[in-house]
């Protein structure tokens, strides 16, 4: 079966430094999205992307952070200057309509900022 | 005020029981999902409903879109379902909207 892949499992960071955290949507999939899920929270909506362009973002999602698709496989989501309220649990998510069918999740990448 | 509630929170129940978690939403939706989260923090989708009824296996997801209310029931529940459960909403075009979620214990 088709799967999300994220990497890596596991970062750590220190405050202040860059991250890119990286996603391989399923392959058909015309939707991506990052979520998070900051530790006994629920999950919340980052941003969403669509025909190699943000279709819509939330609050959370400031100019600290970014998006890209590289290559056309890749996705990835870079936050510029971590802060400790970044460490989370980042998933990431790729649908082949308009989010209703084949909403697929990555298993996460867990953030921890020191 | 929370857009998406669920009930209950925590849920522990015997190997065997019938299981009922509910959700309820206050806006506007295109559809509903629910999802499963192990402790590993693994997201897996289990269904998506605009309308009535769905059944995957001892799995079934009610909608009520007059409502605004949805149900996932549990058959011959097992240690192994034993996971958190999730309803989010479609809103808009694309993003989900979460609900906090529902820890479900089965014990043997």
């Amino acid at each position: 079966e088709p799967e999300v892949t994220q990497t890596p499992s596991h970062q750590v960071t220190q405050m202040g430094q860059e991250v890119i955290l990286r996603c391989v949507p399923i392959s058909n999939h015309l939707y991506f999205y990052w979520y998070r899920q900051i530790l006994g929270q629920k999950v919340e909506f980052l941003v969403s992307f669509y025909n190699n362009e943000i279709s819509e973002k939330s609050e959370i999602f400031d100019d600290q952070f970014s998006v890209e698709r590289p290559d056309g496989s890749n996705f990835t989501l870079k936050i510029r200057s971590t802060k400790l309220e970044d460490s989370a649990m980042y998933f990431c998510a790729s649908s082949e309509l308009r989010g209703e069918d084949g909403y697929t999740f990555g298993s996460g990448t867990r953030l921890t900022v020191v | 005020k929370n857009e998406v509630e669920q009930s209950p929170q925590n849920l522990t129940a015997q190997e065997g029981e019938f299981i009922t978690i509910n959700c309820s939403y206050s806006v506007g939706i295109s559809a509903l999902h629910w999802l499963q989260q192990h402790p590993g923090g693994g997201i897996v989708s289990l269904f998506m409903l605009s309308s009535g009824k769905k059944k995957h296996g001892r799995l079934i997801a009610t909608i009520n879109i007059q409502e605004k209310h949805s149900s996932l029931h549990i058959t011959a529940s097992h240690p192994r379902d034993s996971a958190v459960y999730i309803c989010a909403v479609i809103q808009g075009a694309q993003k989900l909207v979460f609900g906090q979620g529902t820890r479900l214990t089965i014990n043997p």
